[in-house]
């Protein structure tokens, strides 16, 4: 089972929707939380952490569920330059490398 | 304030020949992260440096691959004899510190291309 799994979409959402994508991890352990946008062909870029009780940057918000092991991210109010590809990552302090990146989730948002 | 420096942003090898690829941390950061990213496809941990050590190399292909991060200069990837499936980004990341809760940051990348 992967360490982190998340539907790869692709999302498509006119301009202004809400848009919501969930990411789950198998390591109950898991300590750190954090969503990452990538473009194409550009380098992972993080968007924010995930903080145990939620947290809100602008138009995007982040929530933790520890008991079934879900992150979730919503988008409100999409707009064309949120269409990007966001990735879930997930940390545990281990011995070695820590942080763990889904394969994540293509939105696009349409005029 | 440079973030993570990678360099060359393009490199272009023929099968056999050796590909270095350079990647010089953030300021203040001193653990270093290669991951591989084939078209439409996630992210692939490779290998994980700190200053003169490997901490963990598990993502690492065992054959052709290497890294290090010596005490001056930048962490090297290097990739002998390339074959066309080494066709991919490579990208490198750095962190302050192995704590989990500090989030890593990326570089441009490299986009190794073998003909």
């Amino acid at each position: 089972r992967k360490e982190v799994e998340q539907d790869p979409g692709p999302f498509n959402v006119p301009e202004g929707a809400t848009v919501a994508f969930n990411c789950t991890y198998s390591n109950s352990a898991s300590q750190s939380f954090f969503w990452y946008r990538q473009d194409c062909r550009k380098e992972p870029k993080l968007l924010m952490s995930v903080y145990s009780s939620g947290n809100e940057d602008g138009r995007f918000t982040a929530q933790l569920n520890r008991a079934s092991q879900y992150i979730s991210l919503l988008i409100r109010d999409s707009k064309l330059s949120d269409s990007a590809t966001y990735l879930c990552v997930v940390g545990y302090q281990t011995g070695a490398n820590n942080l763990f990146f889904g394969t994540g989730t293509r939105l696009t948002v349409i005029p | 304030n440079a973030g993570v420096m990678q360099n060359p942003r393009h490199l272009v090898r023929r099968r056999g020949q050796e590909a270095r690829l350079r990647c010089s941390p953030m300021k203040g950061h001193s653990h270093v992260y290669w991951y591989r990213q084939l078209p439409e496809e996630g992210l692939k941990f490779m290998v994980y440096l700190q200053k003169e050590n490997i901490i963990d190399e598990s993502g690492m292909p065992k054959e052709r691959f290497s890294a290090e991060f010596p005490k001056e200069g930048p962490s090297i990837l290097r990739i002998q004899q390339v074959v066309r499936g080494d066709s991919a980004a490579y990208f490198c990341a750095s962190s302050r510190d192995r704590y989990s809760n500090q989030p890593q940051h990326f570089g441009d990348g490299t986009r190794l291309s073998i003909l």
